[in-house]
């Protein structure tokens, strides 16, 4: 079954830190990953996307990581701004199919 | 920049009426897509159009139509809206390849009351 999971739920830490999310998936074919950001009450905005031959991908203090191996992607997060309030969806596409991860709702803390 | 627009931010219905929810998109993508989003359930497809006049069903299409008469425009319908439909609702684009350049609109928050 296609599927993919992200963790953890919520997190929430103090600005000017530092964190990571995790996204792990099942999905077969792979085709490509992305990560998006949805603001409360708005559409959610896309970050970063990679292919299957692509590691690492940053988009300003957000960056990427792709395992295709492991199957495993992860958002880390430098020096965290009041604004990186949100929560952070991660999708995972297949030649046919587009799946949507339950989201991690993140809180930034002054 | 693509730019999807749905009609509505906010939106408040009685039970029974029939809804209408405008999506529409300025780079002439192919795909359209509806979903709907709700606490702990994530996105979750209603219907998806490849061109004009053709429509999918997606994972939960009960409820719902589509209607899809021009490339740039993608209506949703609630043809007797109940209150489990209440939801936000997201539009989408992309362009040719499943998986590509998909944007989202900023939402419609839909009440049923």
């Amino acid at each position: 079954k296609n599927q993919v999971e992200q963790s953890p739920q919520s997190l929430i830490i103090l600005e000017g830190k530092n964190c990571t999310l995790q996204c792990n998936y099942t999905v077969s074919p792979f085709s490509n990953l992305r990560w998006y950001k949805q603001d409360t009450g708005r559409g959610p905005v896309s970050l970063t996307i990679m292919t299957f031959s692509e590691n690492t991908k940053s988009n300003g203090r957000y960056t990427a990581t792709l395992d295709a191996d492991t199957k495993q992607s992860s958002l880390h997060i430098t020096a965290s701004q009041l604004s990186d309030s949100a929560s952070y969806i991660c999708v995972v596409s297949s030649a046919s199919k587009i799946i949507f991860g339950s989201g991690t709702r993140l809180s930034i803390r002054p | 920049d693509v730019k999807v627009t749905q009609s509505s931010r906010y939106l408040v219905k009685r039970t029974g009426e029939k809804v209408f929810l405008e999506c529409v998109q300025d780079m002439d993508h192919e795909n359209m897509f509806w979903y709907r989003q709700d606490p702990g359930l994530g996105l979750r497809l209603i219907y998806f159009s490849y061109d004009v006049k053709m429509k999918e069903k997606g994972d939960i299409p009960e409820g719902y139509s589509v209607s899809r008469e021009k490339k740039e425009r993608f209506s949703l319908i609630l043809e007797s809206a109940s209150t489990n439909q209440t939801s936000m609702y997201l539009c989408a684009s992309s362009g040719t390849g499943v998986g590509y350049g998909y944007t989202f609109g900023s939402g419609t928050r839909l009440t049923v009351v």
